[in-house]
């Protein structure tokens, strides 16, 4: 089965802190996962994807095939950092197949 | 924003009525996408067109209808044989239909069922 898991609904951390927003994933072939965040009263967008090994505002994410994880990680939190945040995996029919996204709250 | 919108942003609908929601696009994007949203959910695809005159059902699509007559457009069409069709829904857009472009979302309709 084909399955994106994001164990937490919500992560609060402090302003400065490490963060670490985990997504594990399920799929049979190579994975091609992404990150998309939603800041509050702004659309869904793309943070980033794995294959572009970018790091985006202070954000990187590796892939783990032996874990089977893609999780989001940034050294210091910020306050505009807080966020949804969702992982996707694009499936063997080439649509996205998304987590049930973790909500991000970076305390001042 | 623009590029992508979506309207109404709020829809009201009593039990038993079909209700359209708009979806438009100027990117010249090929792919379009409908998604759910529910409260603790992840998005689920309803329809998906990867080009103009095509769609395809995604996991959920069962009550709901599409049609893909101009590039620019993907109404979805939320009938009465959905059985709990109160929900966000996302419309979505991408160069093309192979899952590695950058999907880009309108604002969302939320649809309520009286």
């Amino acid at each position: 089965a084909q399955r994106v898991t994001q164990p937490e609904k919500l992560l609060s951390v402090f302003k400065g802190a490490p963060v670490e927003l985990k997504c594990n994933y399920s799929y049979s072939g190579s994975p091609e996962l992404f990150w998309y965040v939603q800041y509050s009263r702004q659309r869904l967008q793309l943070l980033l994807r794995h294959i572009s090994r970018e790091s985006i505002k202070g954000f990187t994410a590796d892939l783990n095939k032996g874990e089977t994880s893609f999780h989001l990680k940034k050294p210091f939190a910020q306050e505009e950092d807080s966020a949804m945040y969702y992982c996707a995996l694009r499936g063997s029919n080439y649509q996205l197949i998304w987590g049930a996204g973790t909500k991000l709250i970076i305390k001042p | 924003d623009g590029g992508i919108t979506q309207s109404p942003k709020y829809l009201f609908r009593k039990e038993g009525q079909n209700v359209t929601l708009s979806c438009e696009q100027n990117l010249n994007h090929d792919a379009m996408y409908w998604y759910r949203q529910d409260p603790g959910q992840g998005l689920r695809l309803i329809y998906y067109s990867q080009i103009v005159n095509d769609f395809q059902k995604g996991d959920i699509a069962e009550g709901y209808s599409v049609s893909r007559e101009k590039k620019e457009s993907f109404p979805l069409t939320v009938t009465s044989a959905q059985k709990n069709p109160t929900a966000f829904y996302l419309c979505a857009s991408s160069i093309s239909g192979q899952g590695s472009d950058t999907q880009y979302f309108g604002p969302g309709t939320r649809l309520t069922v009286l």
